[in-house]
């Protein structure tokens, strides 16, 4: 059974860093083919992908967020790191991981981020 | 950024054909995919590539299209078919429309 959670902060002050972590099951990351992305969507809004990491570590971020983004996966390749720098209230959304190289077959529940001073 | 378009919001009755249109601002050839999203959960993987419906969805869902113009079917139409739609494409990076809002009657 393929599962993914994400957790995070909650809140934090514009200017600082977010991280975000993506644990999952059901699968392992150093499977060939293996990826997973990062997606966010505000309340009420589409959604809007941020970055991806695939099995062999290569990374992939979304060109307009680019130099404010890094994404990350730990050894046992259970789990994906997010970090977004220099937060502003536009950041203010809820954040998925997702399982997928093309279309996204698994999303975690989200987790929940407000950017407020 | 290849930019999705979708119509707002549609209203249909139950057991109607309603279909949802996406289309995007160049080709994405079959790189497109349609989710379903209900108040308060995640996006739920409906369509790949296009045409192909993901294990686990009722056939009353099925896609199609290719290029720059796809179309998401649902027939017959449940009320438990109220929800948020979205197309998204993976040809270009990865990006999806503004979603379609389904109301059943």
């Amino acid at each position: 059974q393929v599962t993914l959670k994400e957790s995070g902060p909650g809140m934090l002050q514009p200017s600082k860093t977010l991280s975000l972590t993506c644990s999952f099951s059901g699968f392992s990351l150093s499977t060939s083919g293996m990826v997973v992305s990062w997606i966010r969507q505000p309340s009420g809004k589409s959604l809007e992908w941020l970055a991806a990491i695939d099995w062999d570590g290569d990374k992939y971020y979304n060109p307009s967020l680019k130099s404010r983004l890094t994404v990350s996966k730990d050894t046992s390749n259970t789990q994906v790191f997010l970090k977004i720098t220099s937060v502003d209230i536009a950041d203010t959304a809820t954040y998925y991981c997702a399982r997928g190289a093309t279309s996204f077959d698994y999303w975690g529940q989200g987790v929940m981020v407000t950017v407020s001073s | 950024d290849t930019v999705l378009t979708q119509s707002p919001a549609l209203a249909v009755s139950p057991g109607e054909r309603v279909t949802i249109s996406c289309r995007a601002s160049e080709s994405v050839s079959t790189g497109m995919h349609w989710y379903q999203q209900k108040p308060g959960q995640q996006p739920k993987l409906l369509i790949y590539g296009a045409s192909n419906l993901e294990s686990g969805v009722p056939a009353r869902f099925s896609g199609s299209g290719s290029g720059t113009d796809f179309t998401l079917t649902i027939d017959p139409v449940e009320a438990d078919d109220t929800a948020t739609y979205f197309c998204q494409q993976s040809w270009n990076d990865f990006t999806f429309g503004s979603g379609t809002k389904l109301e059943i009657k």
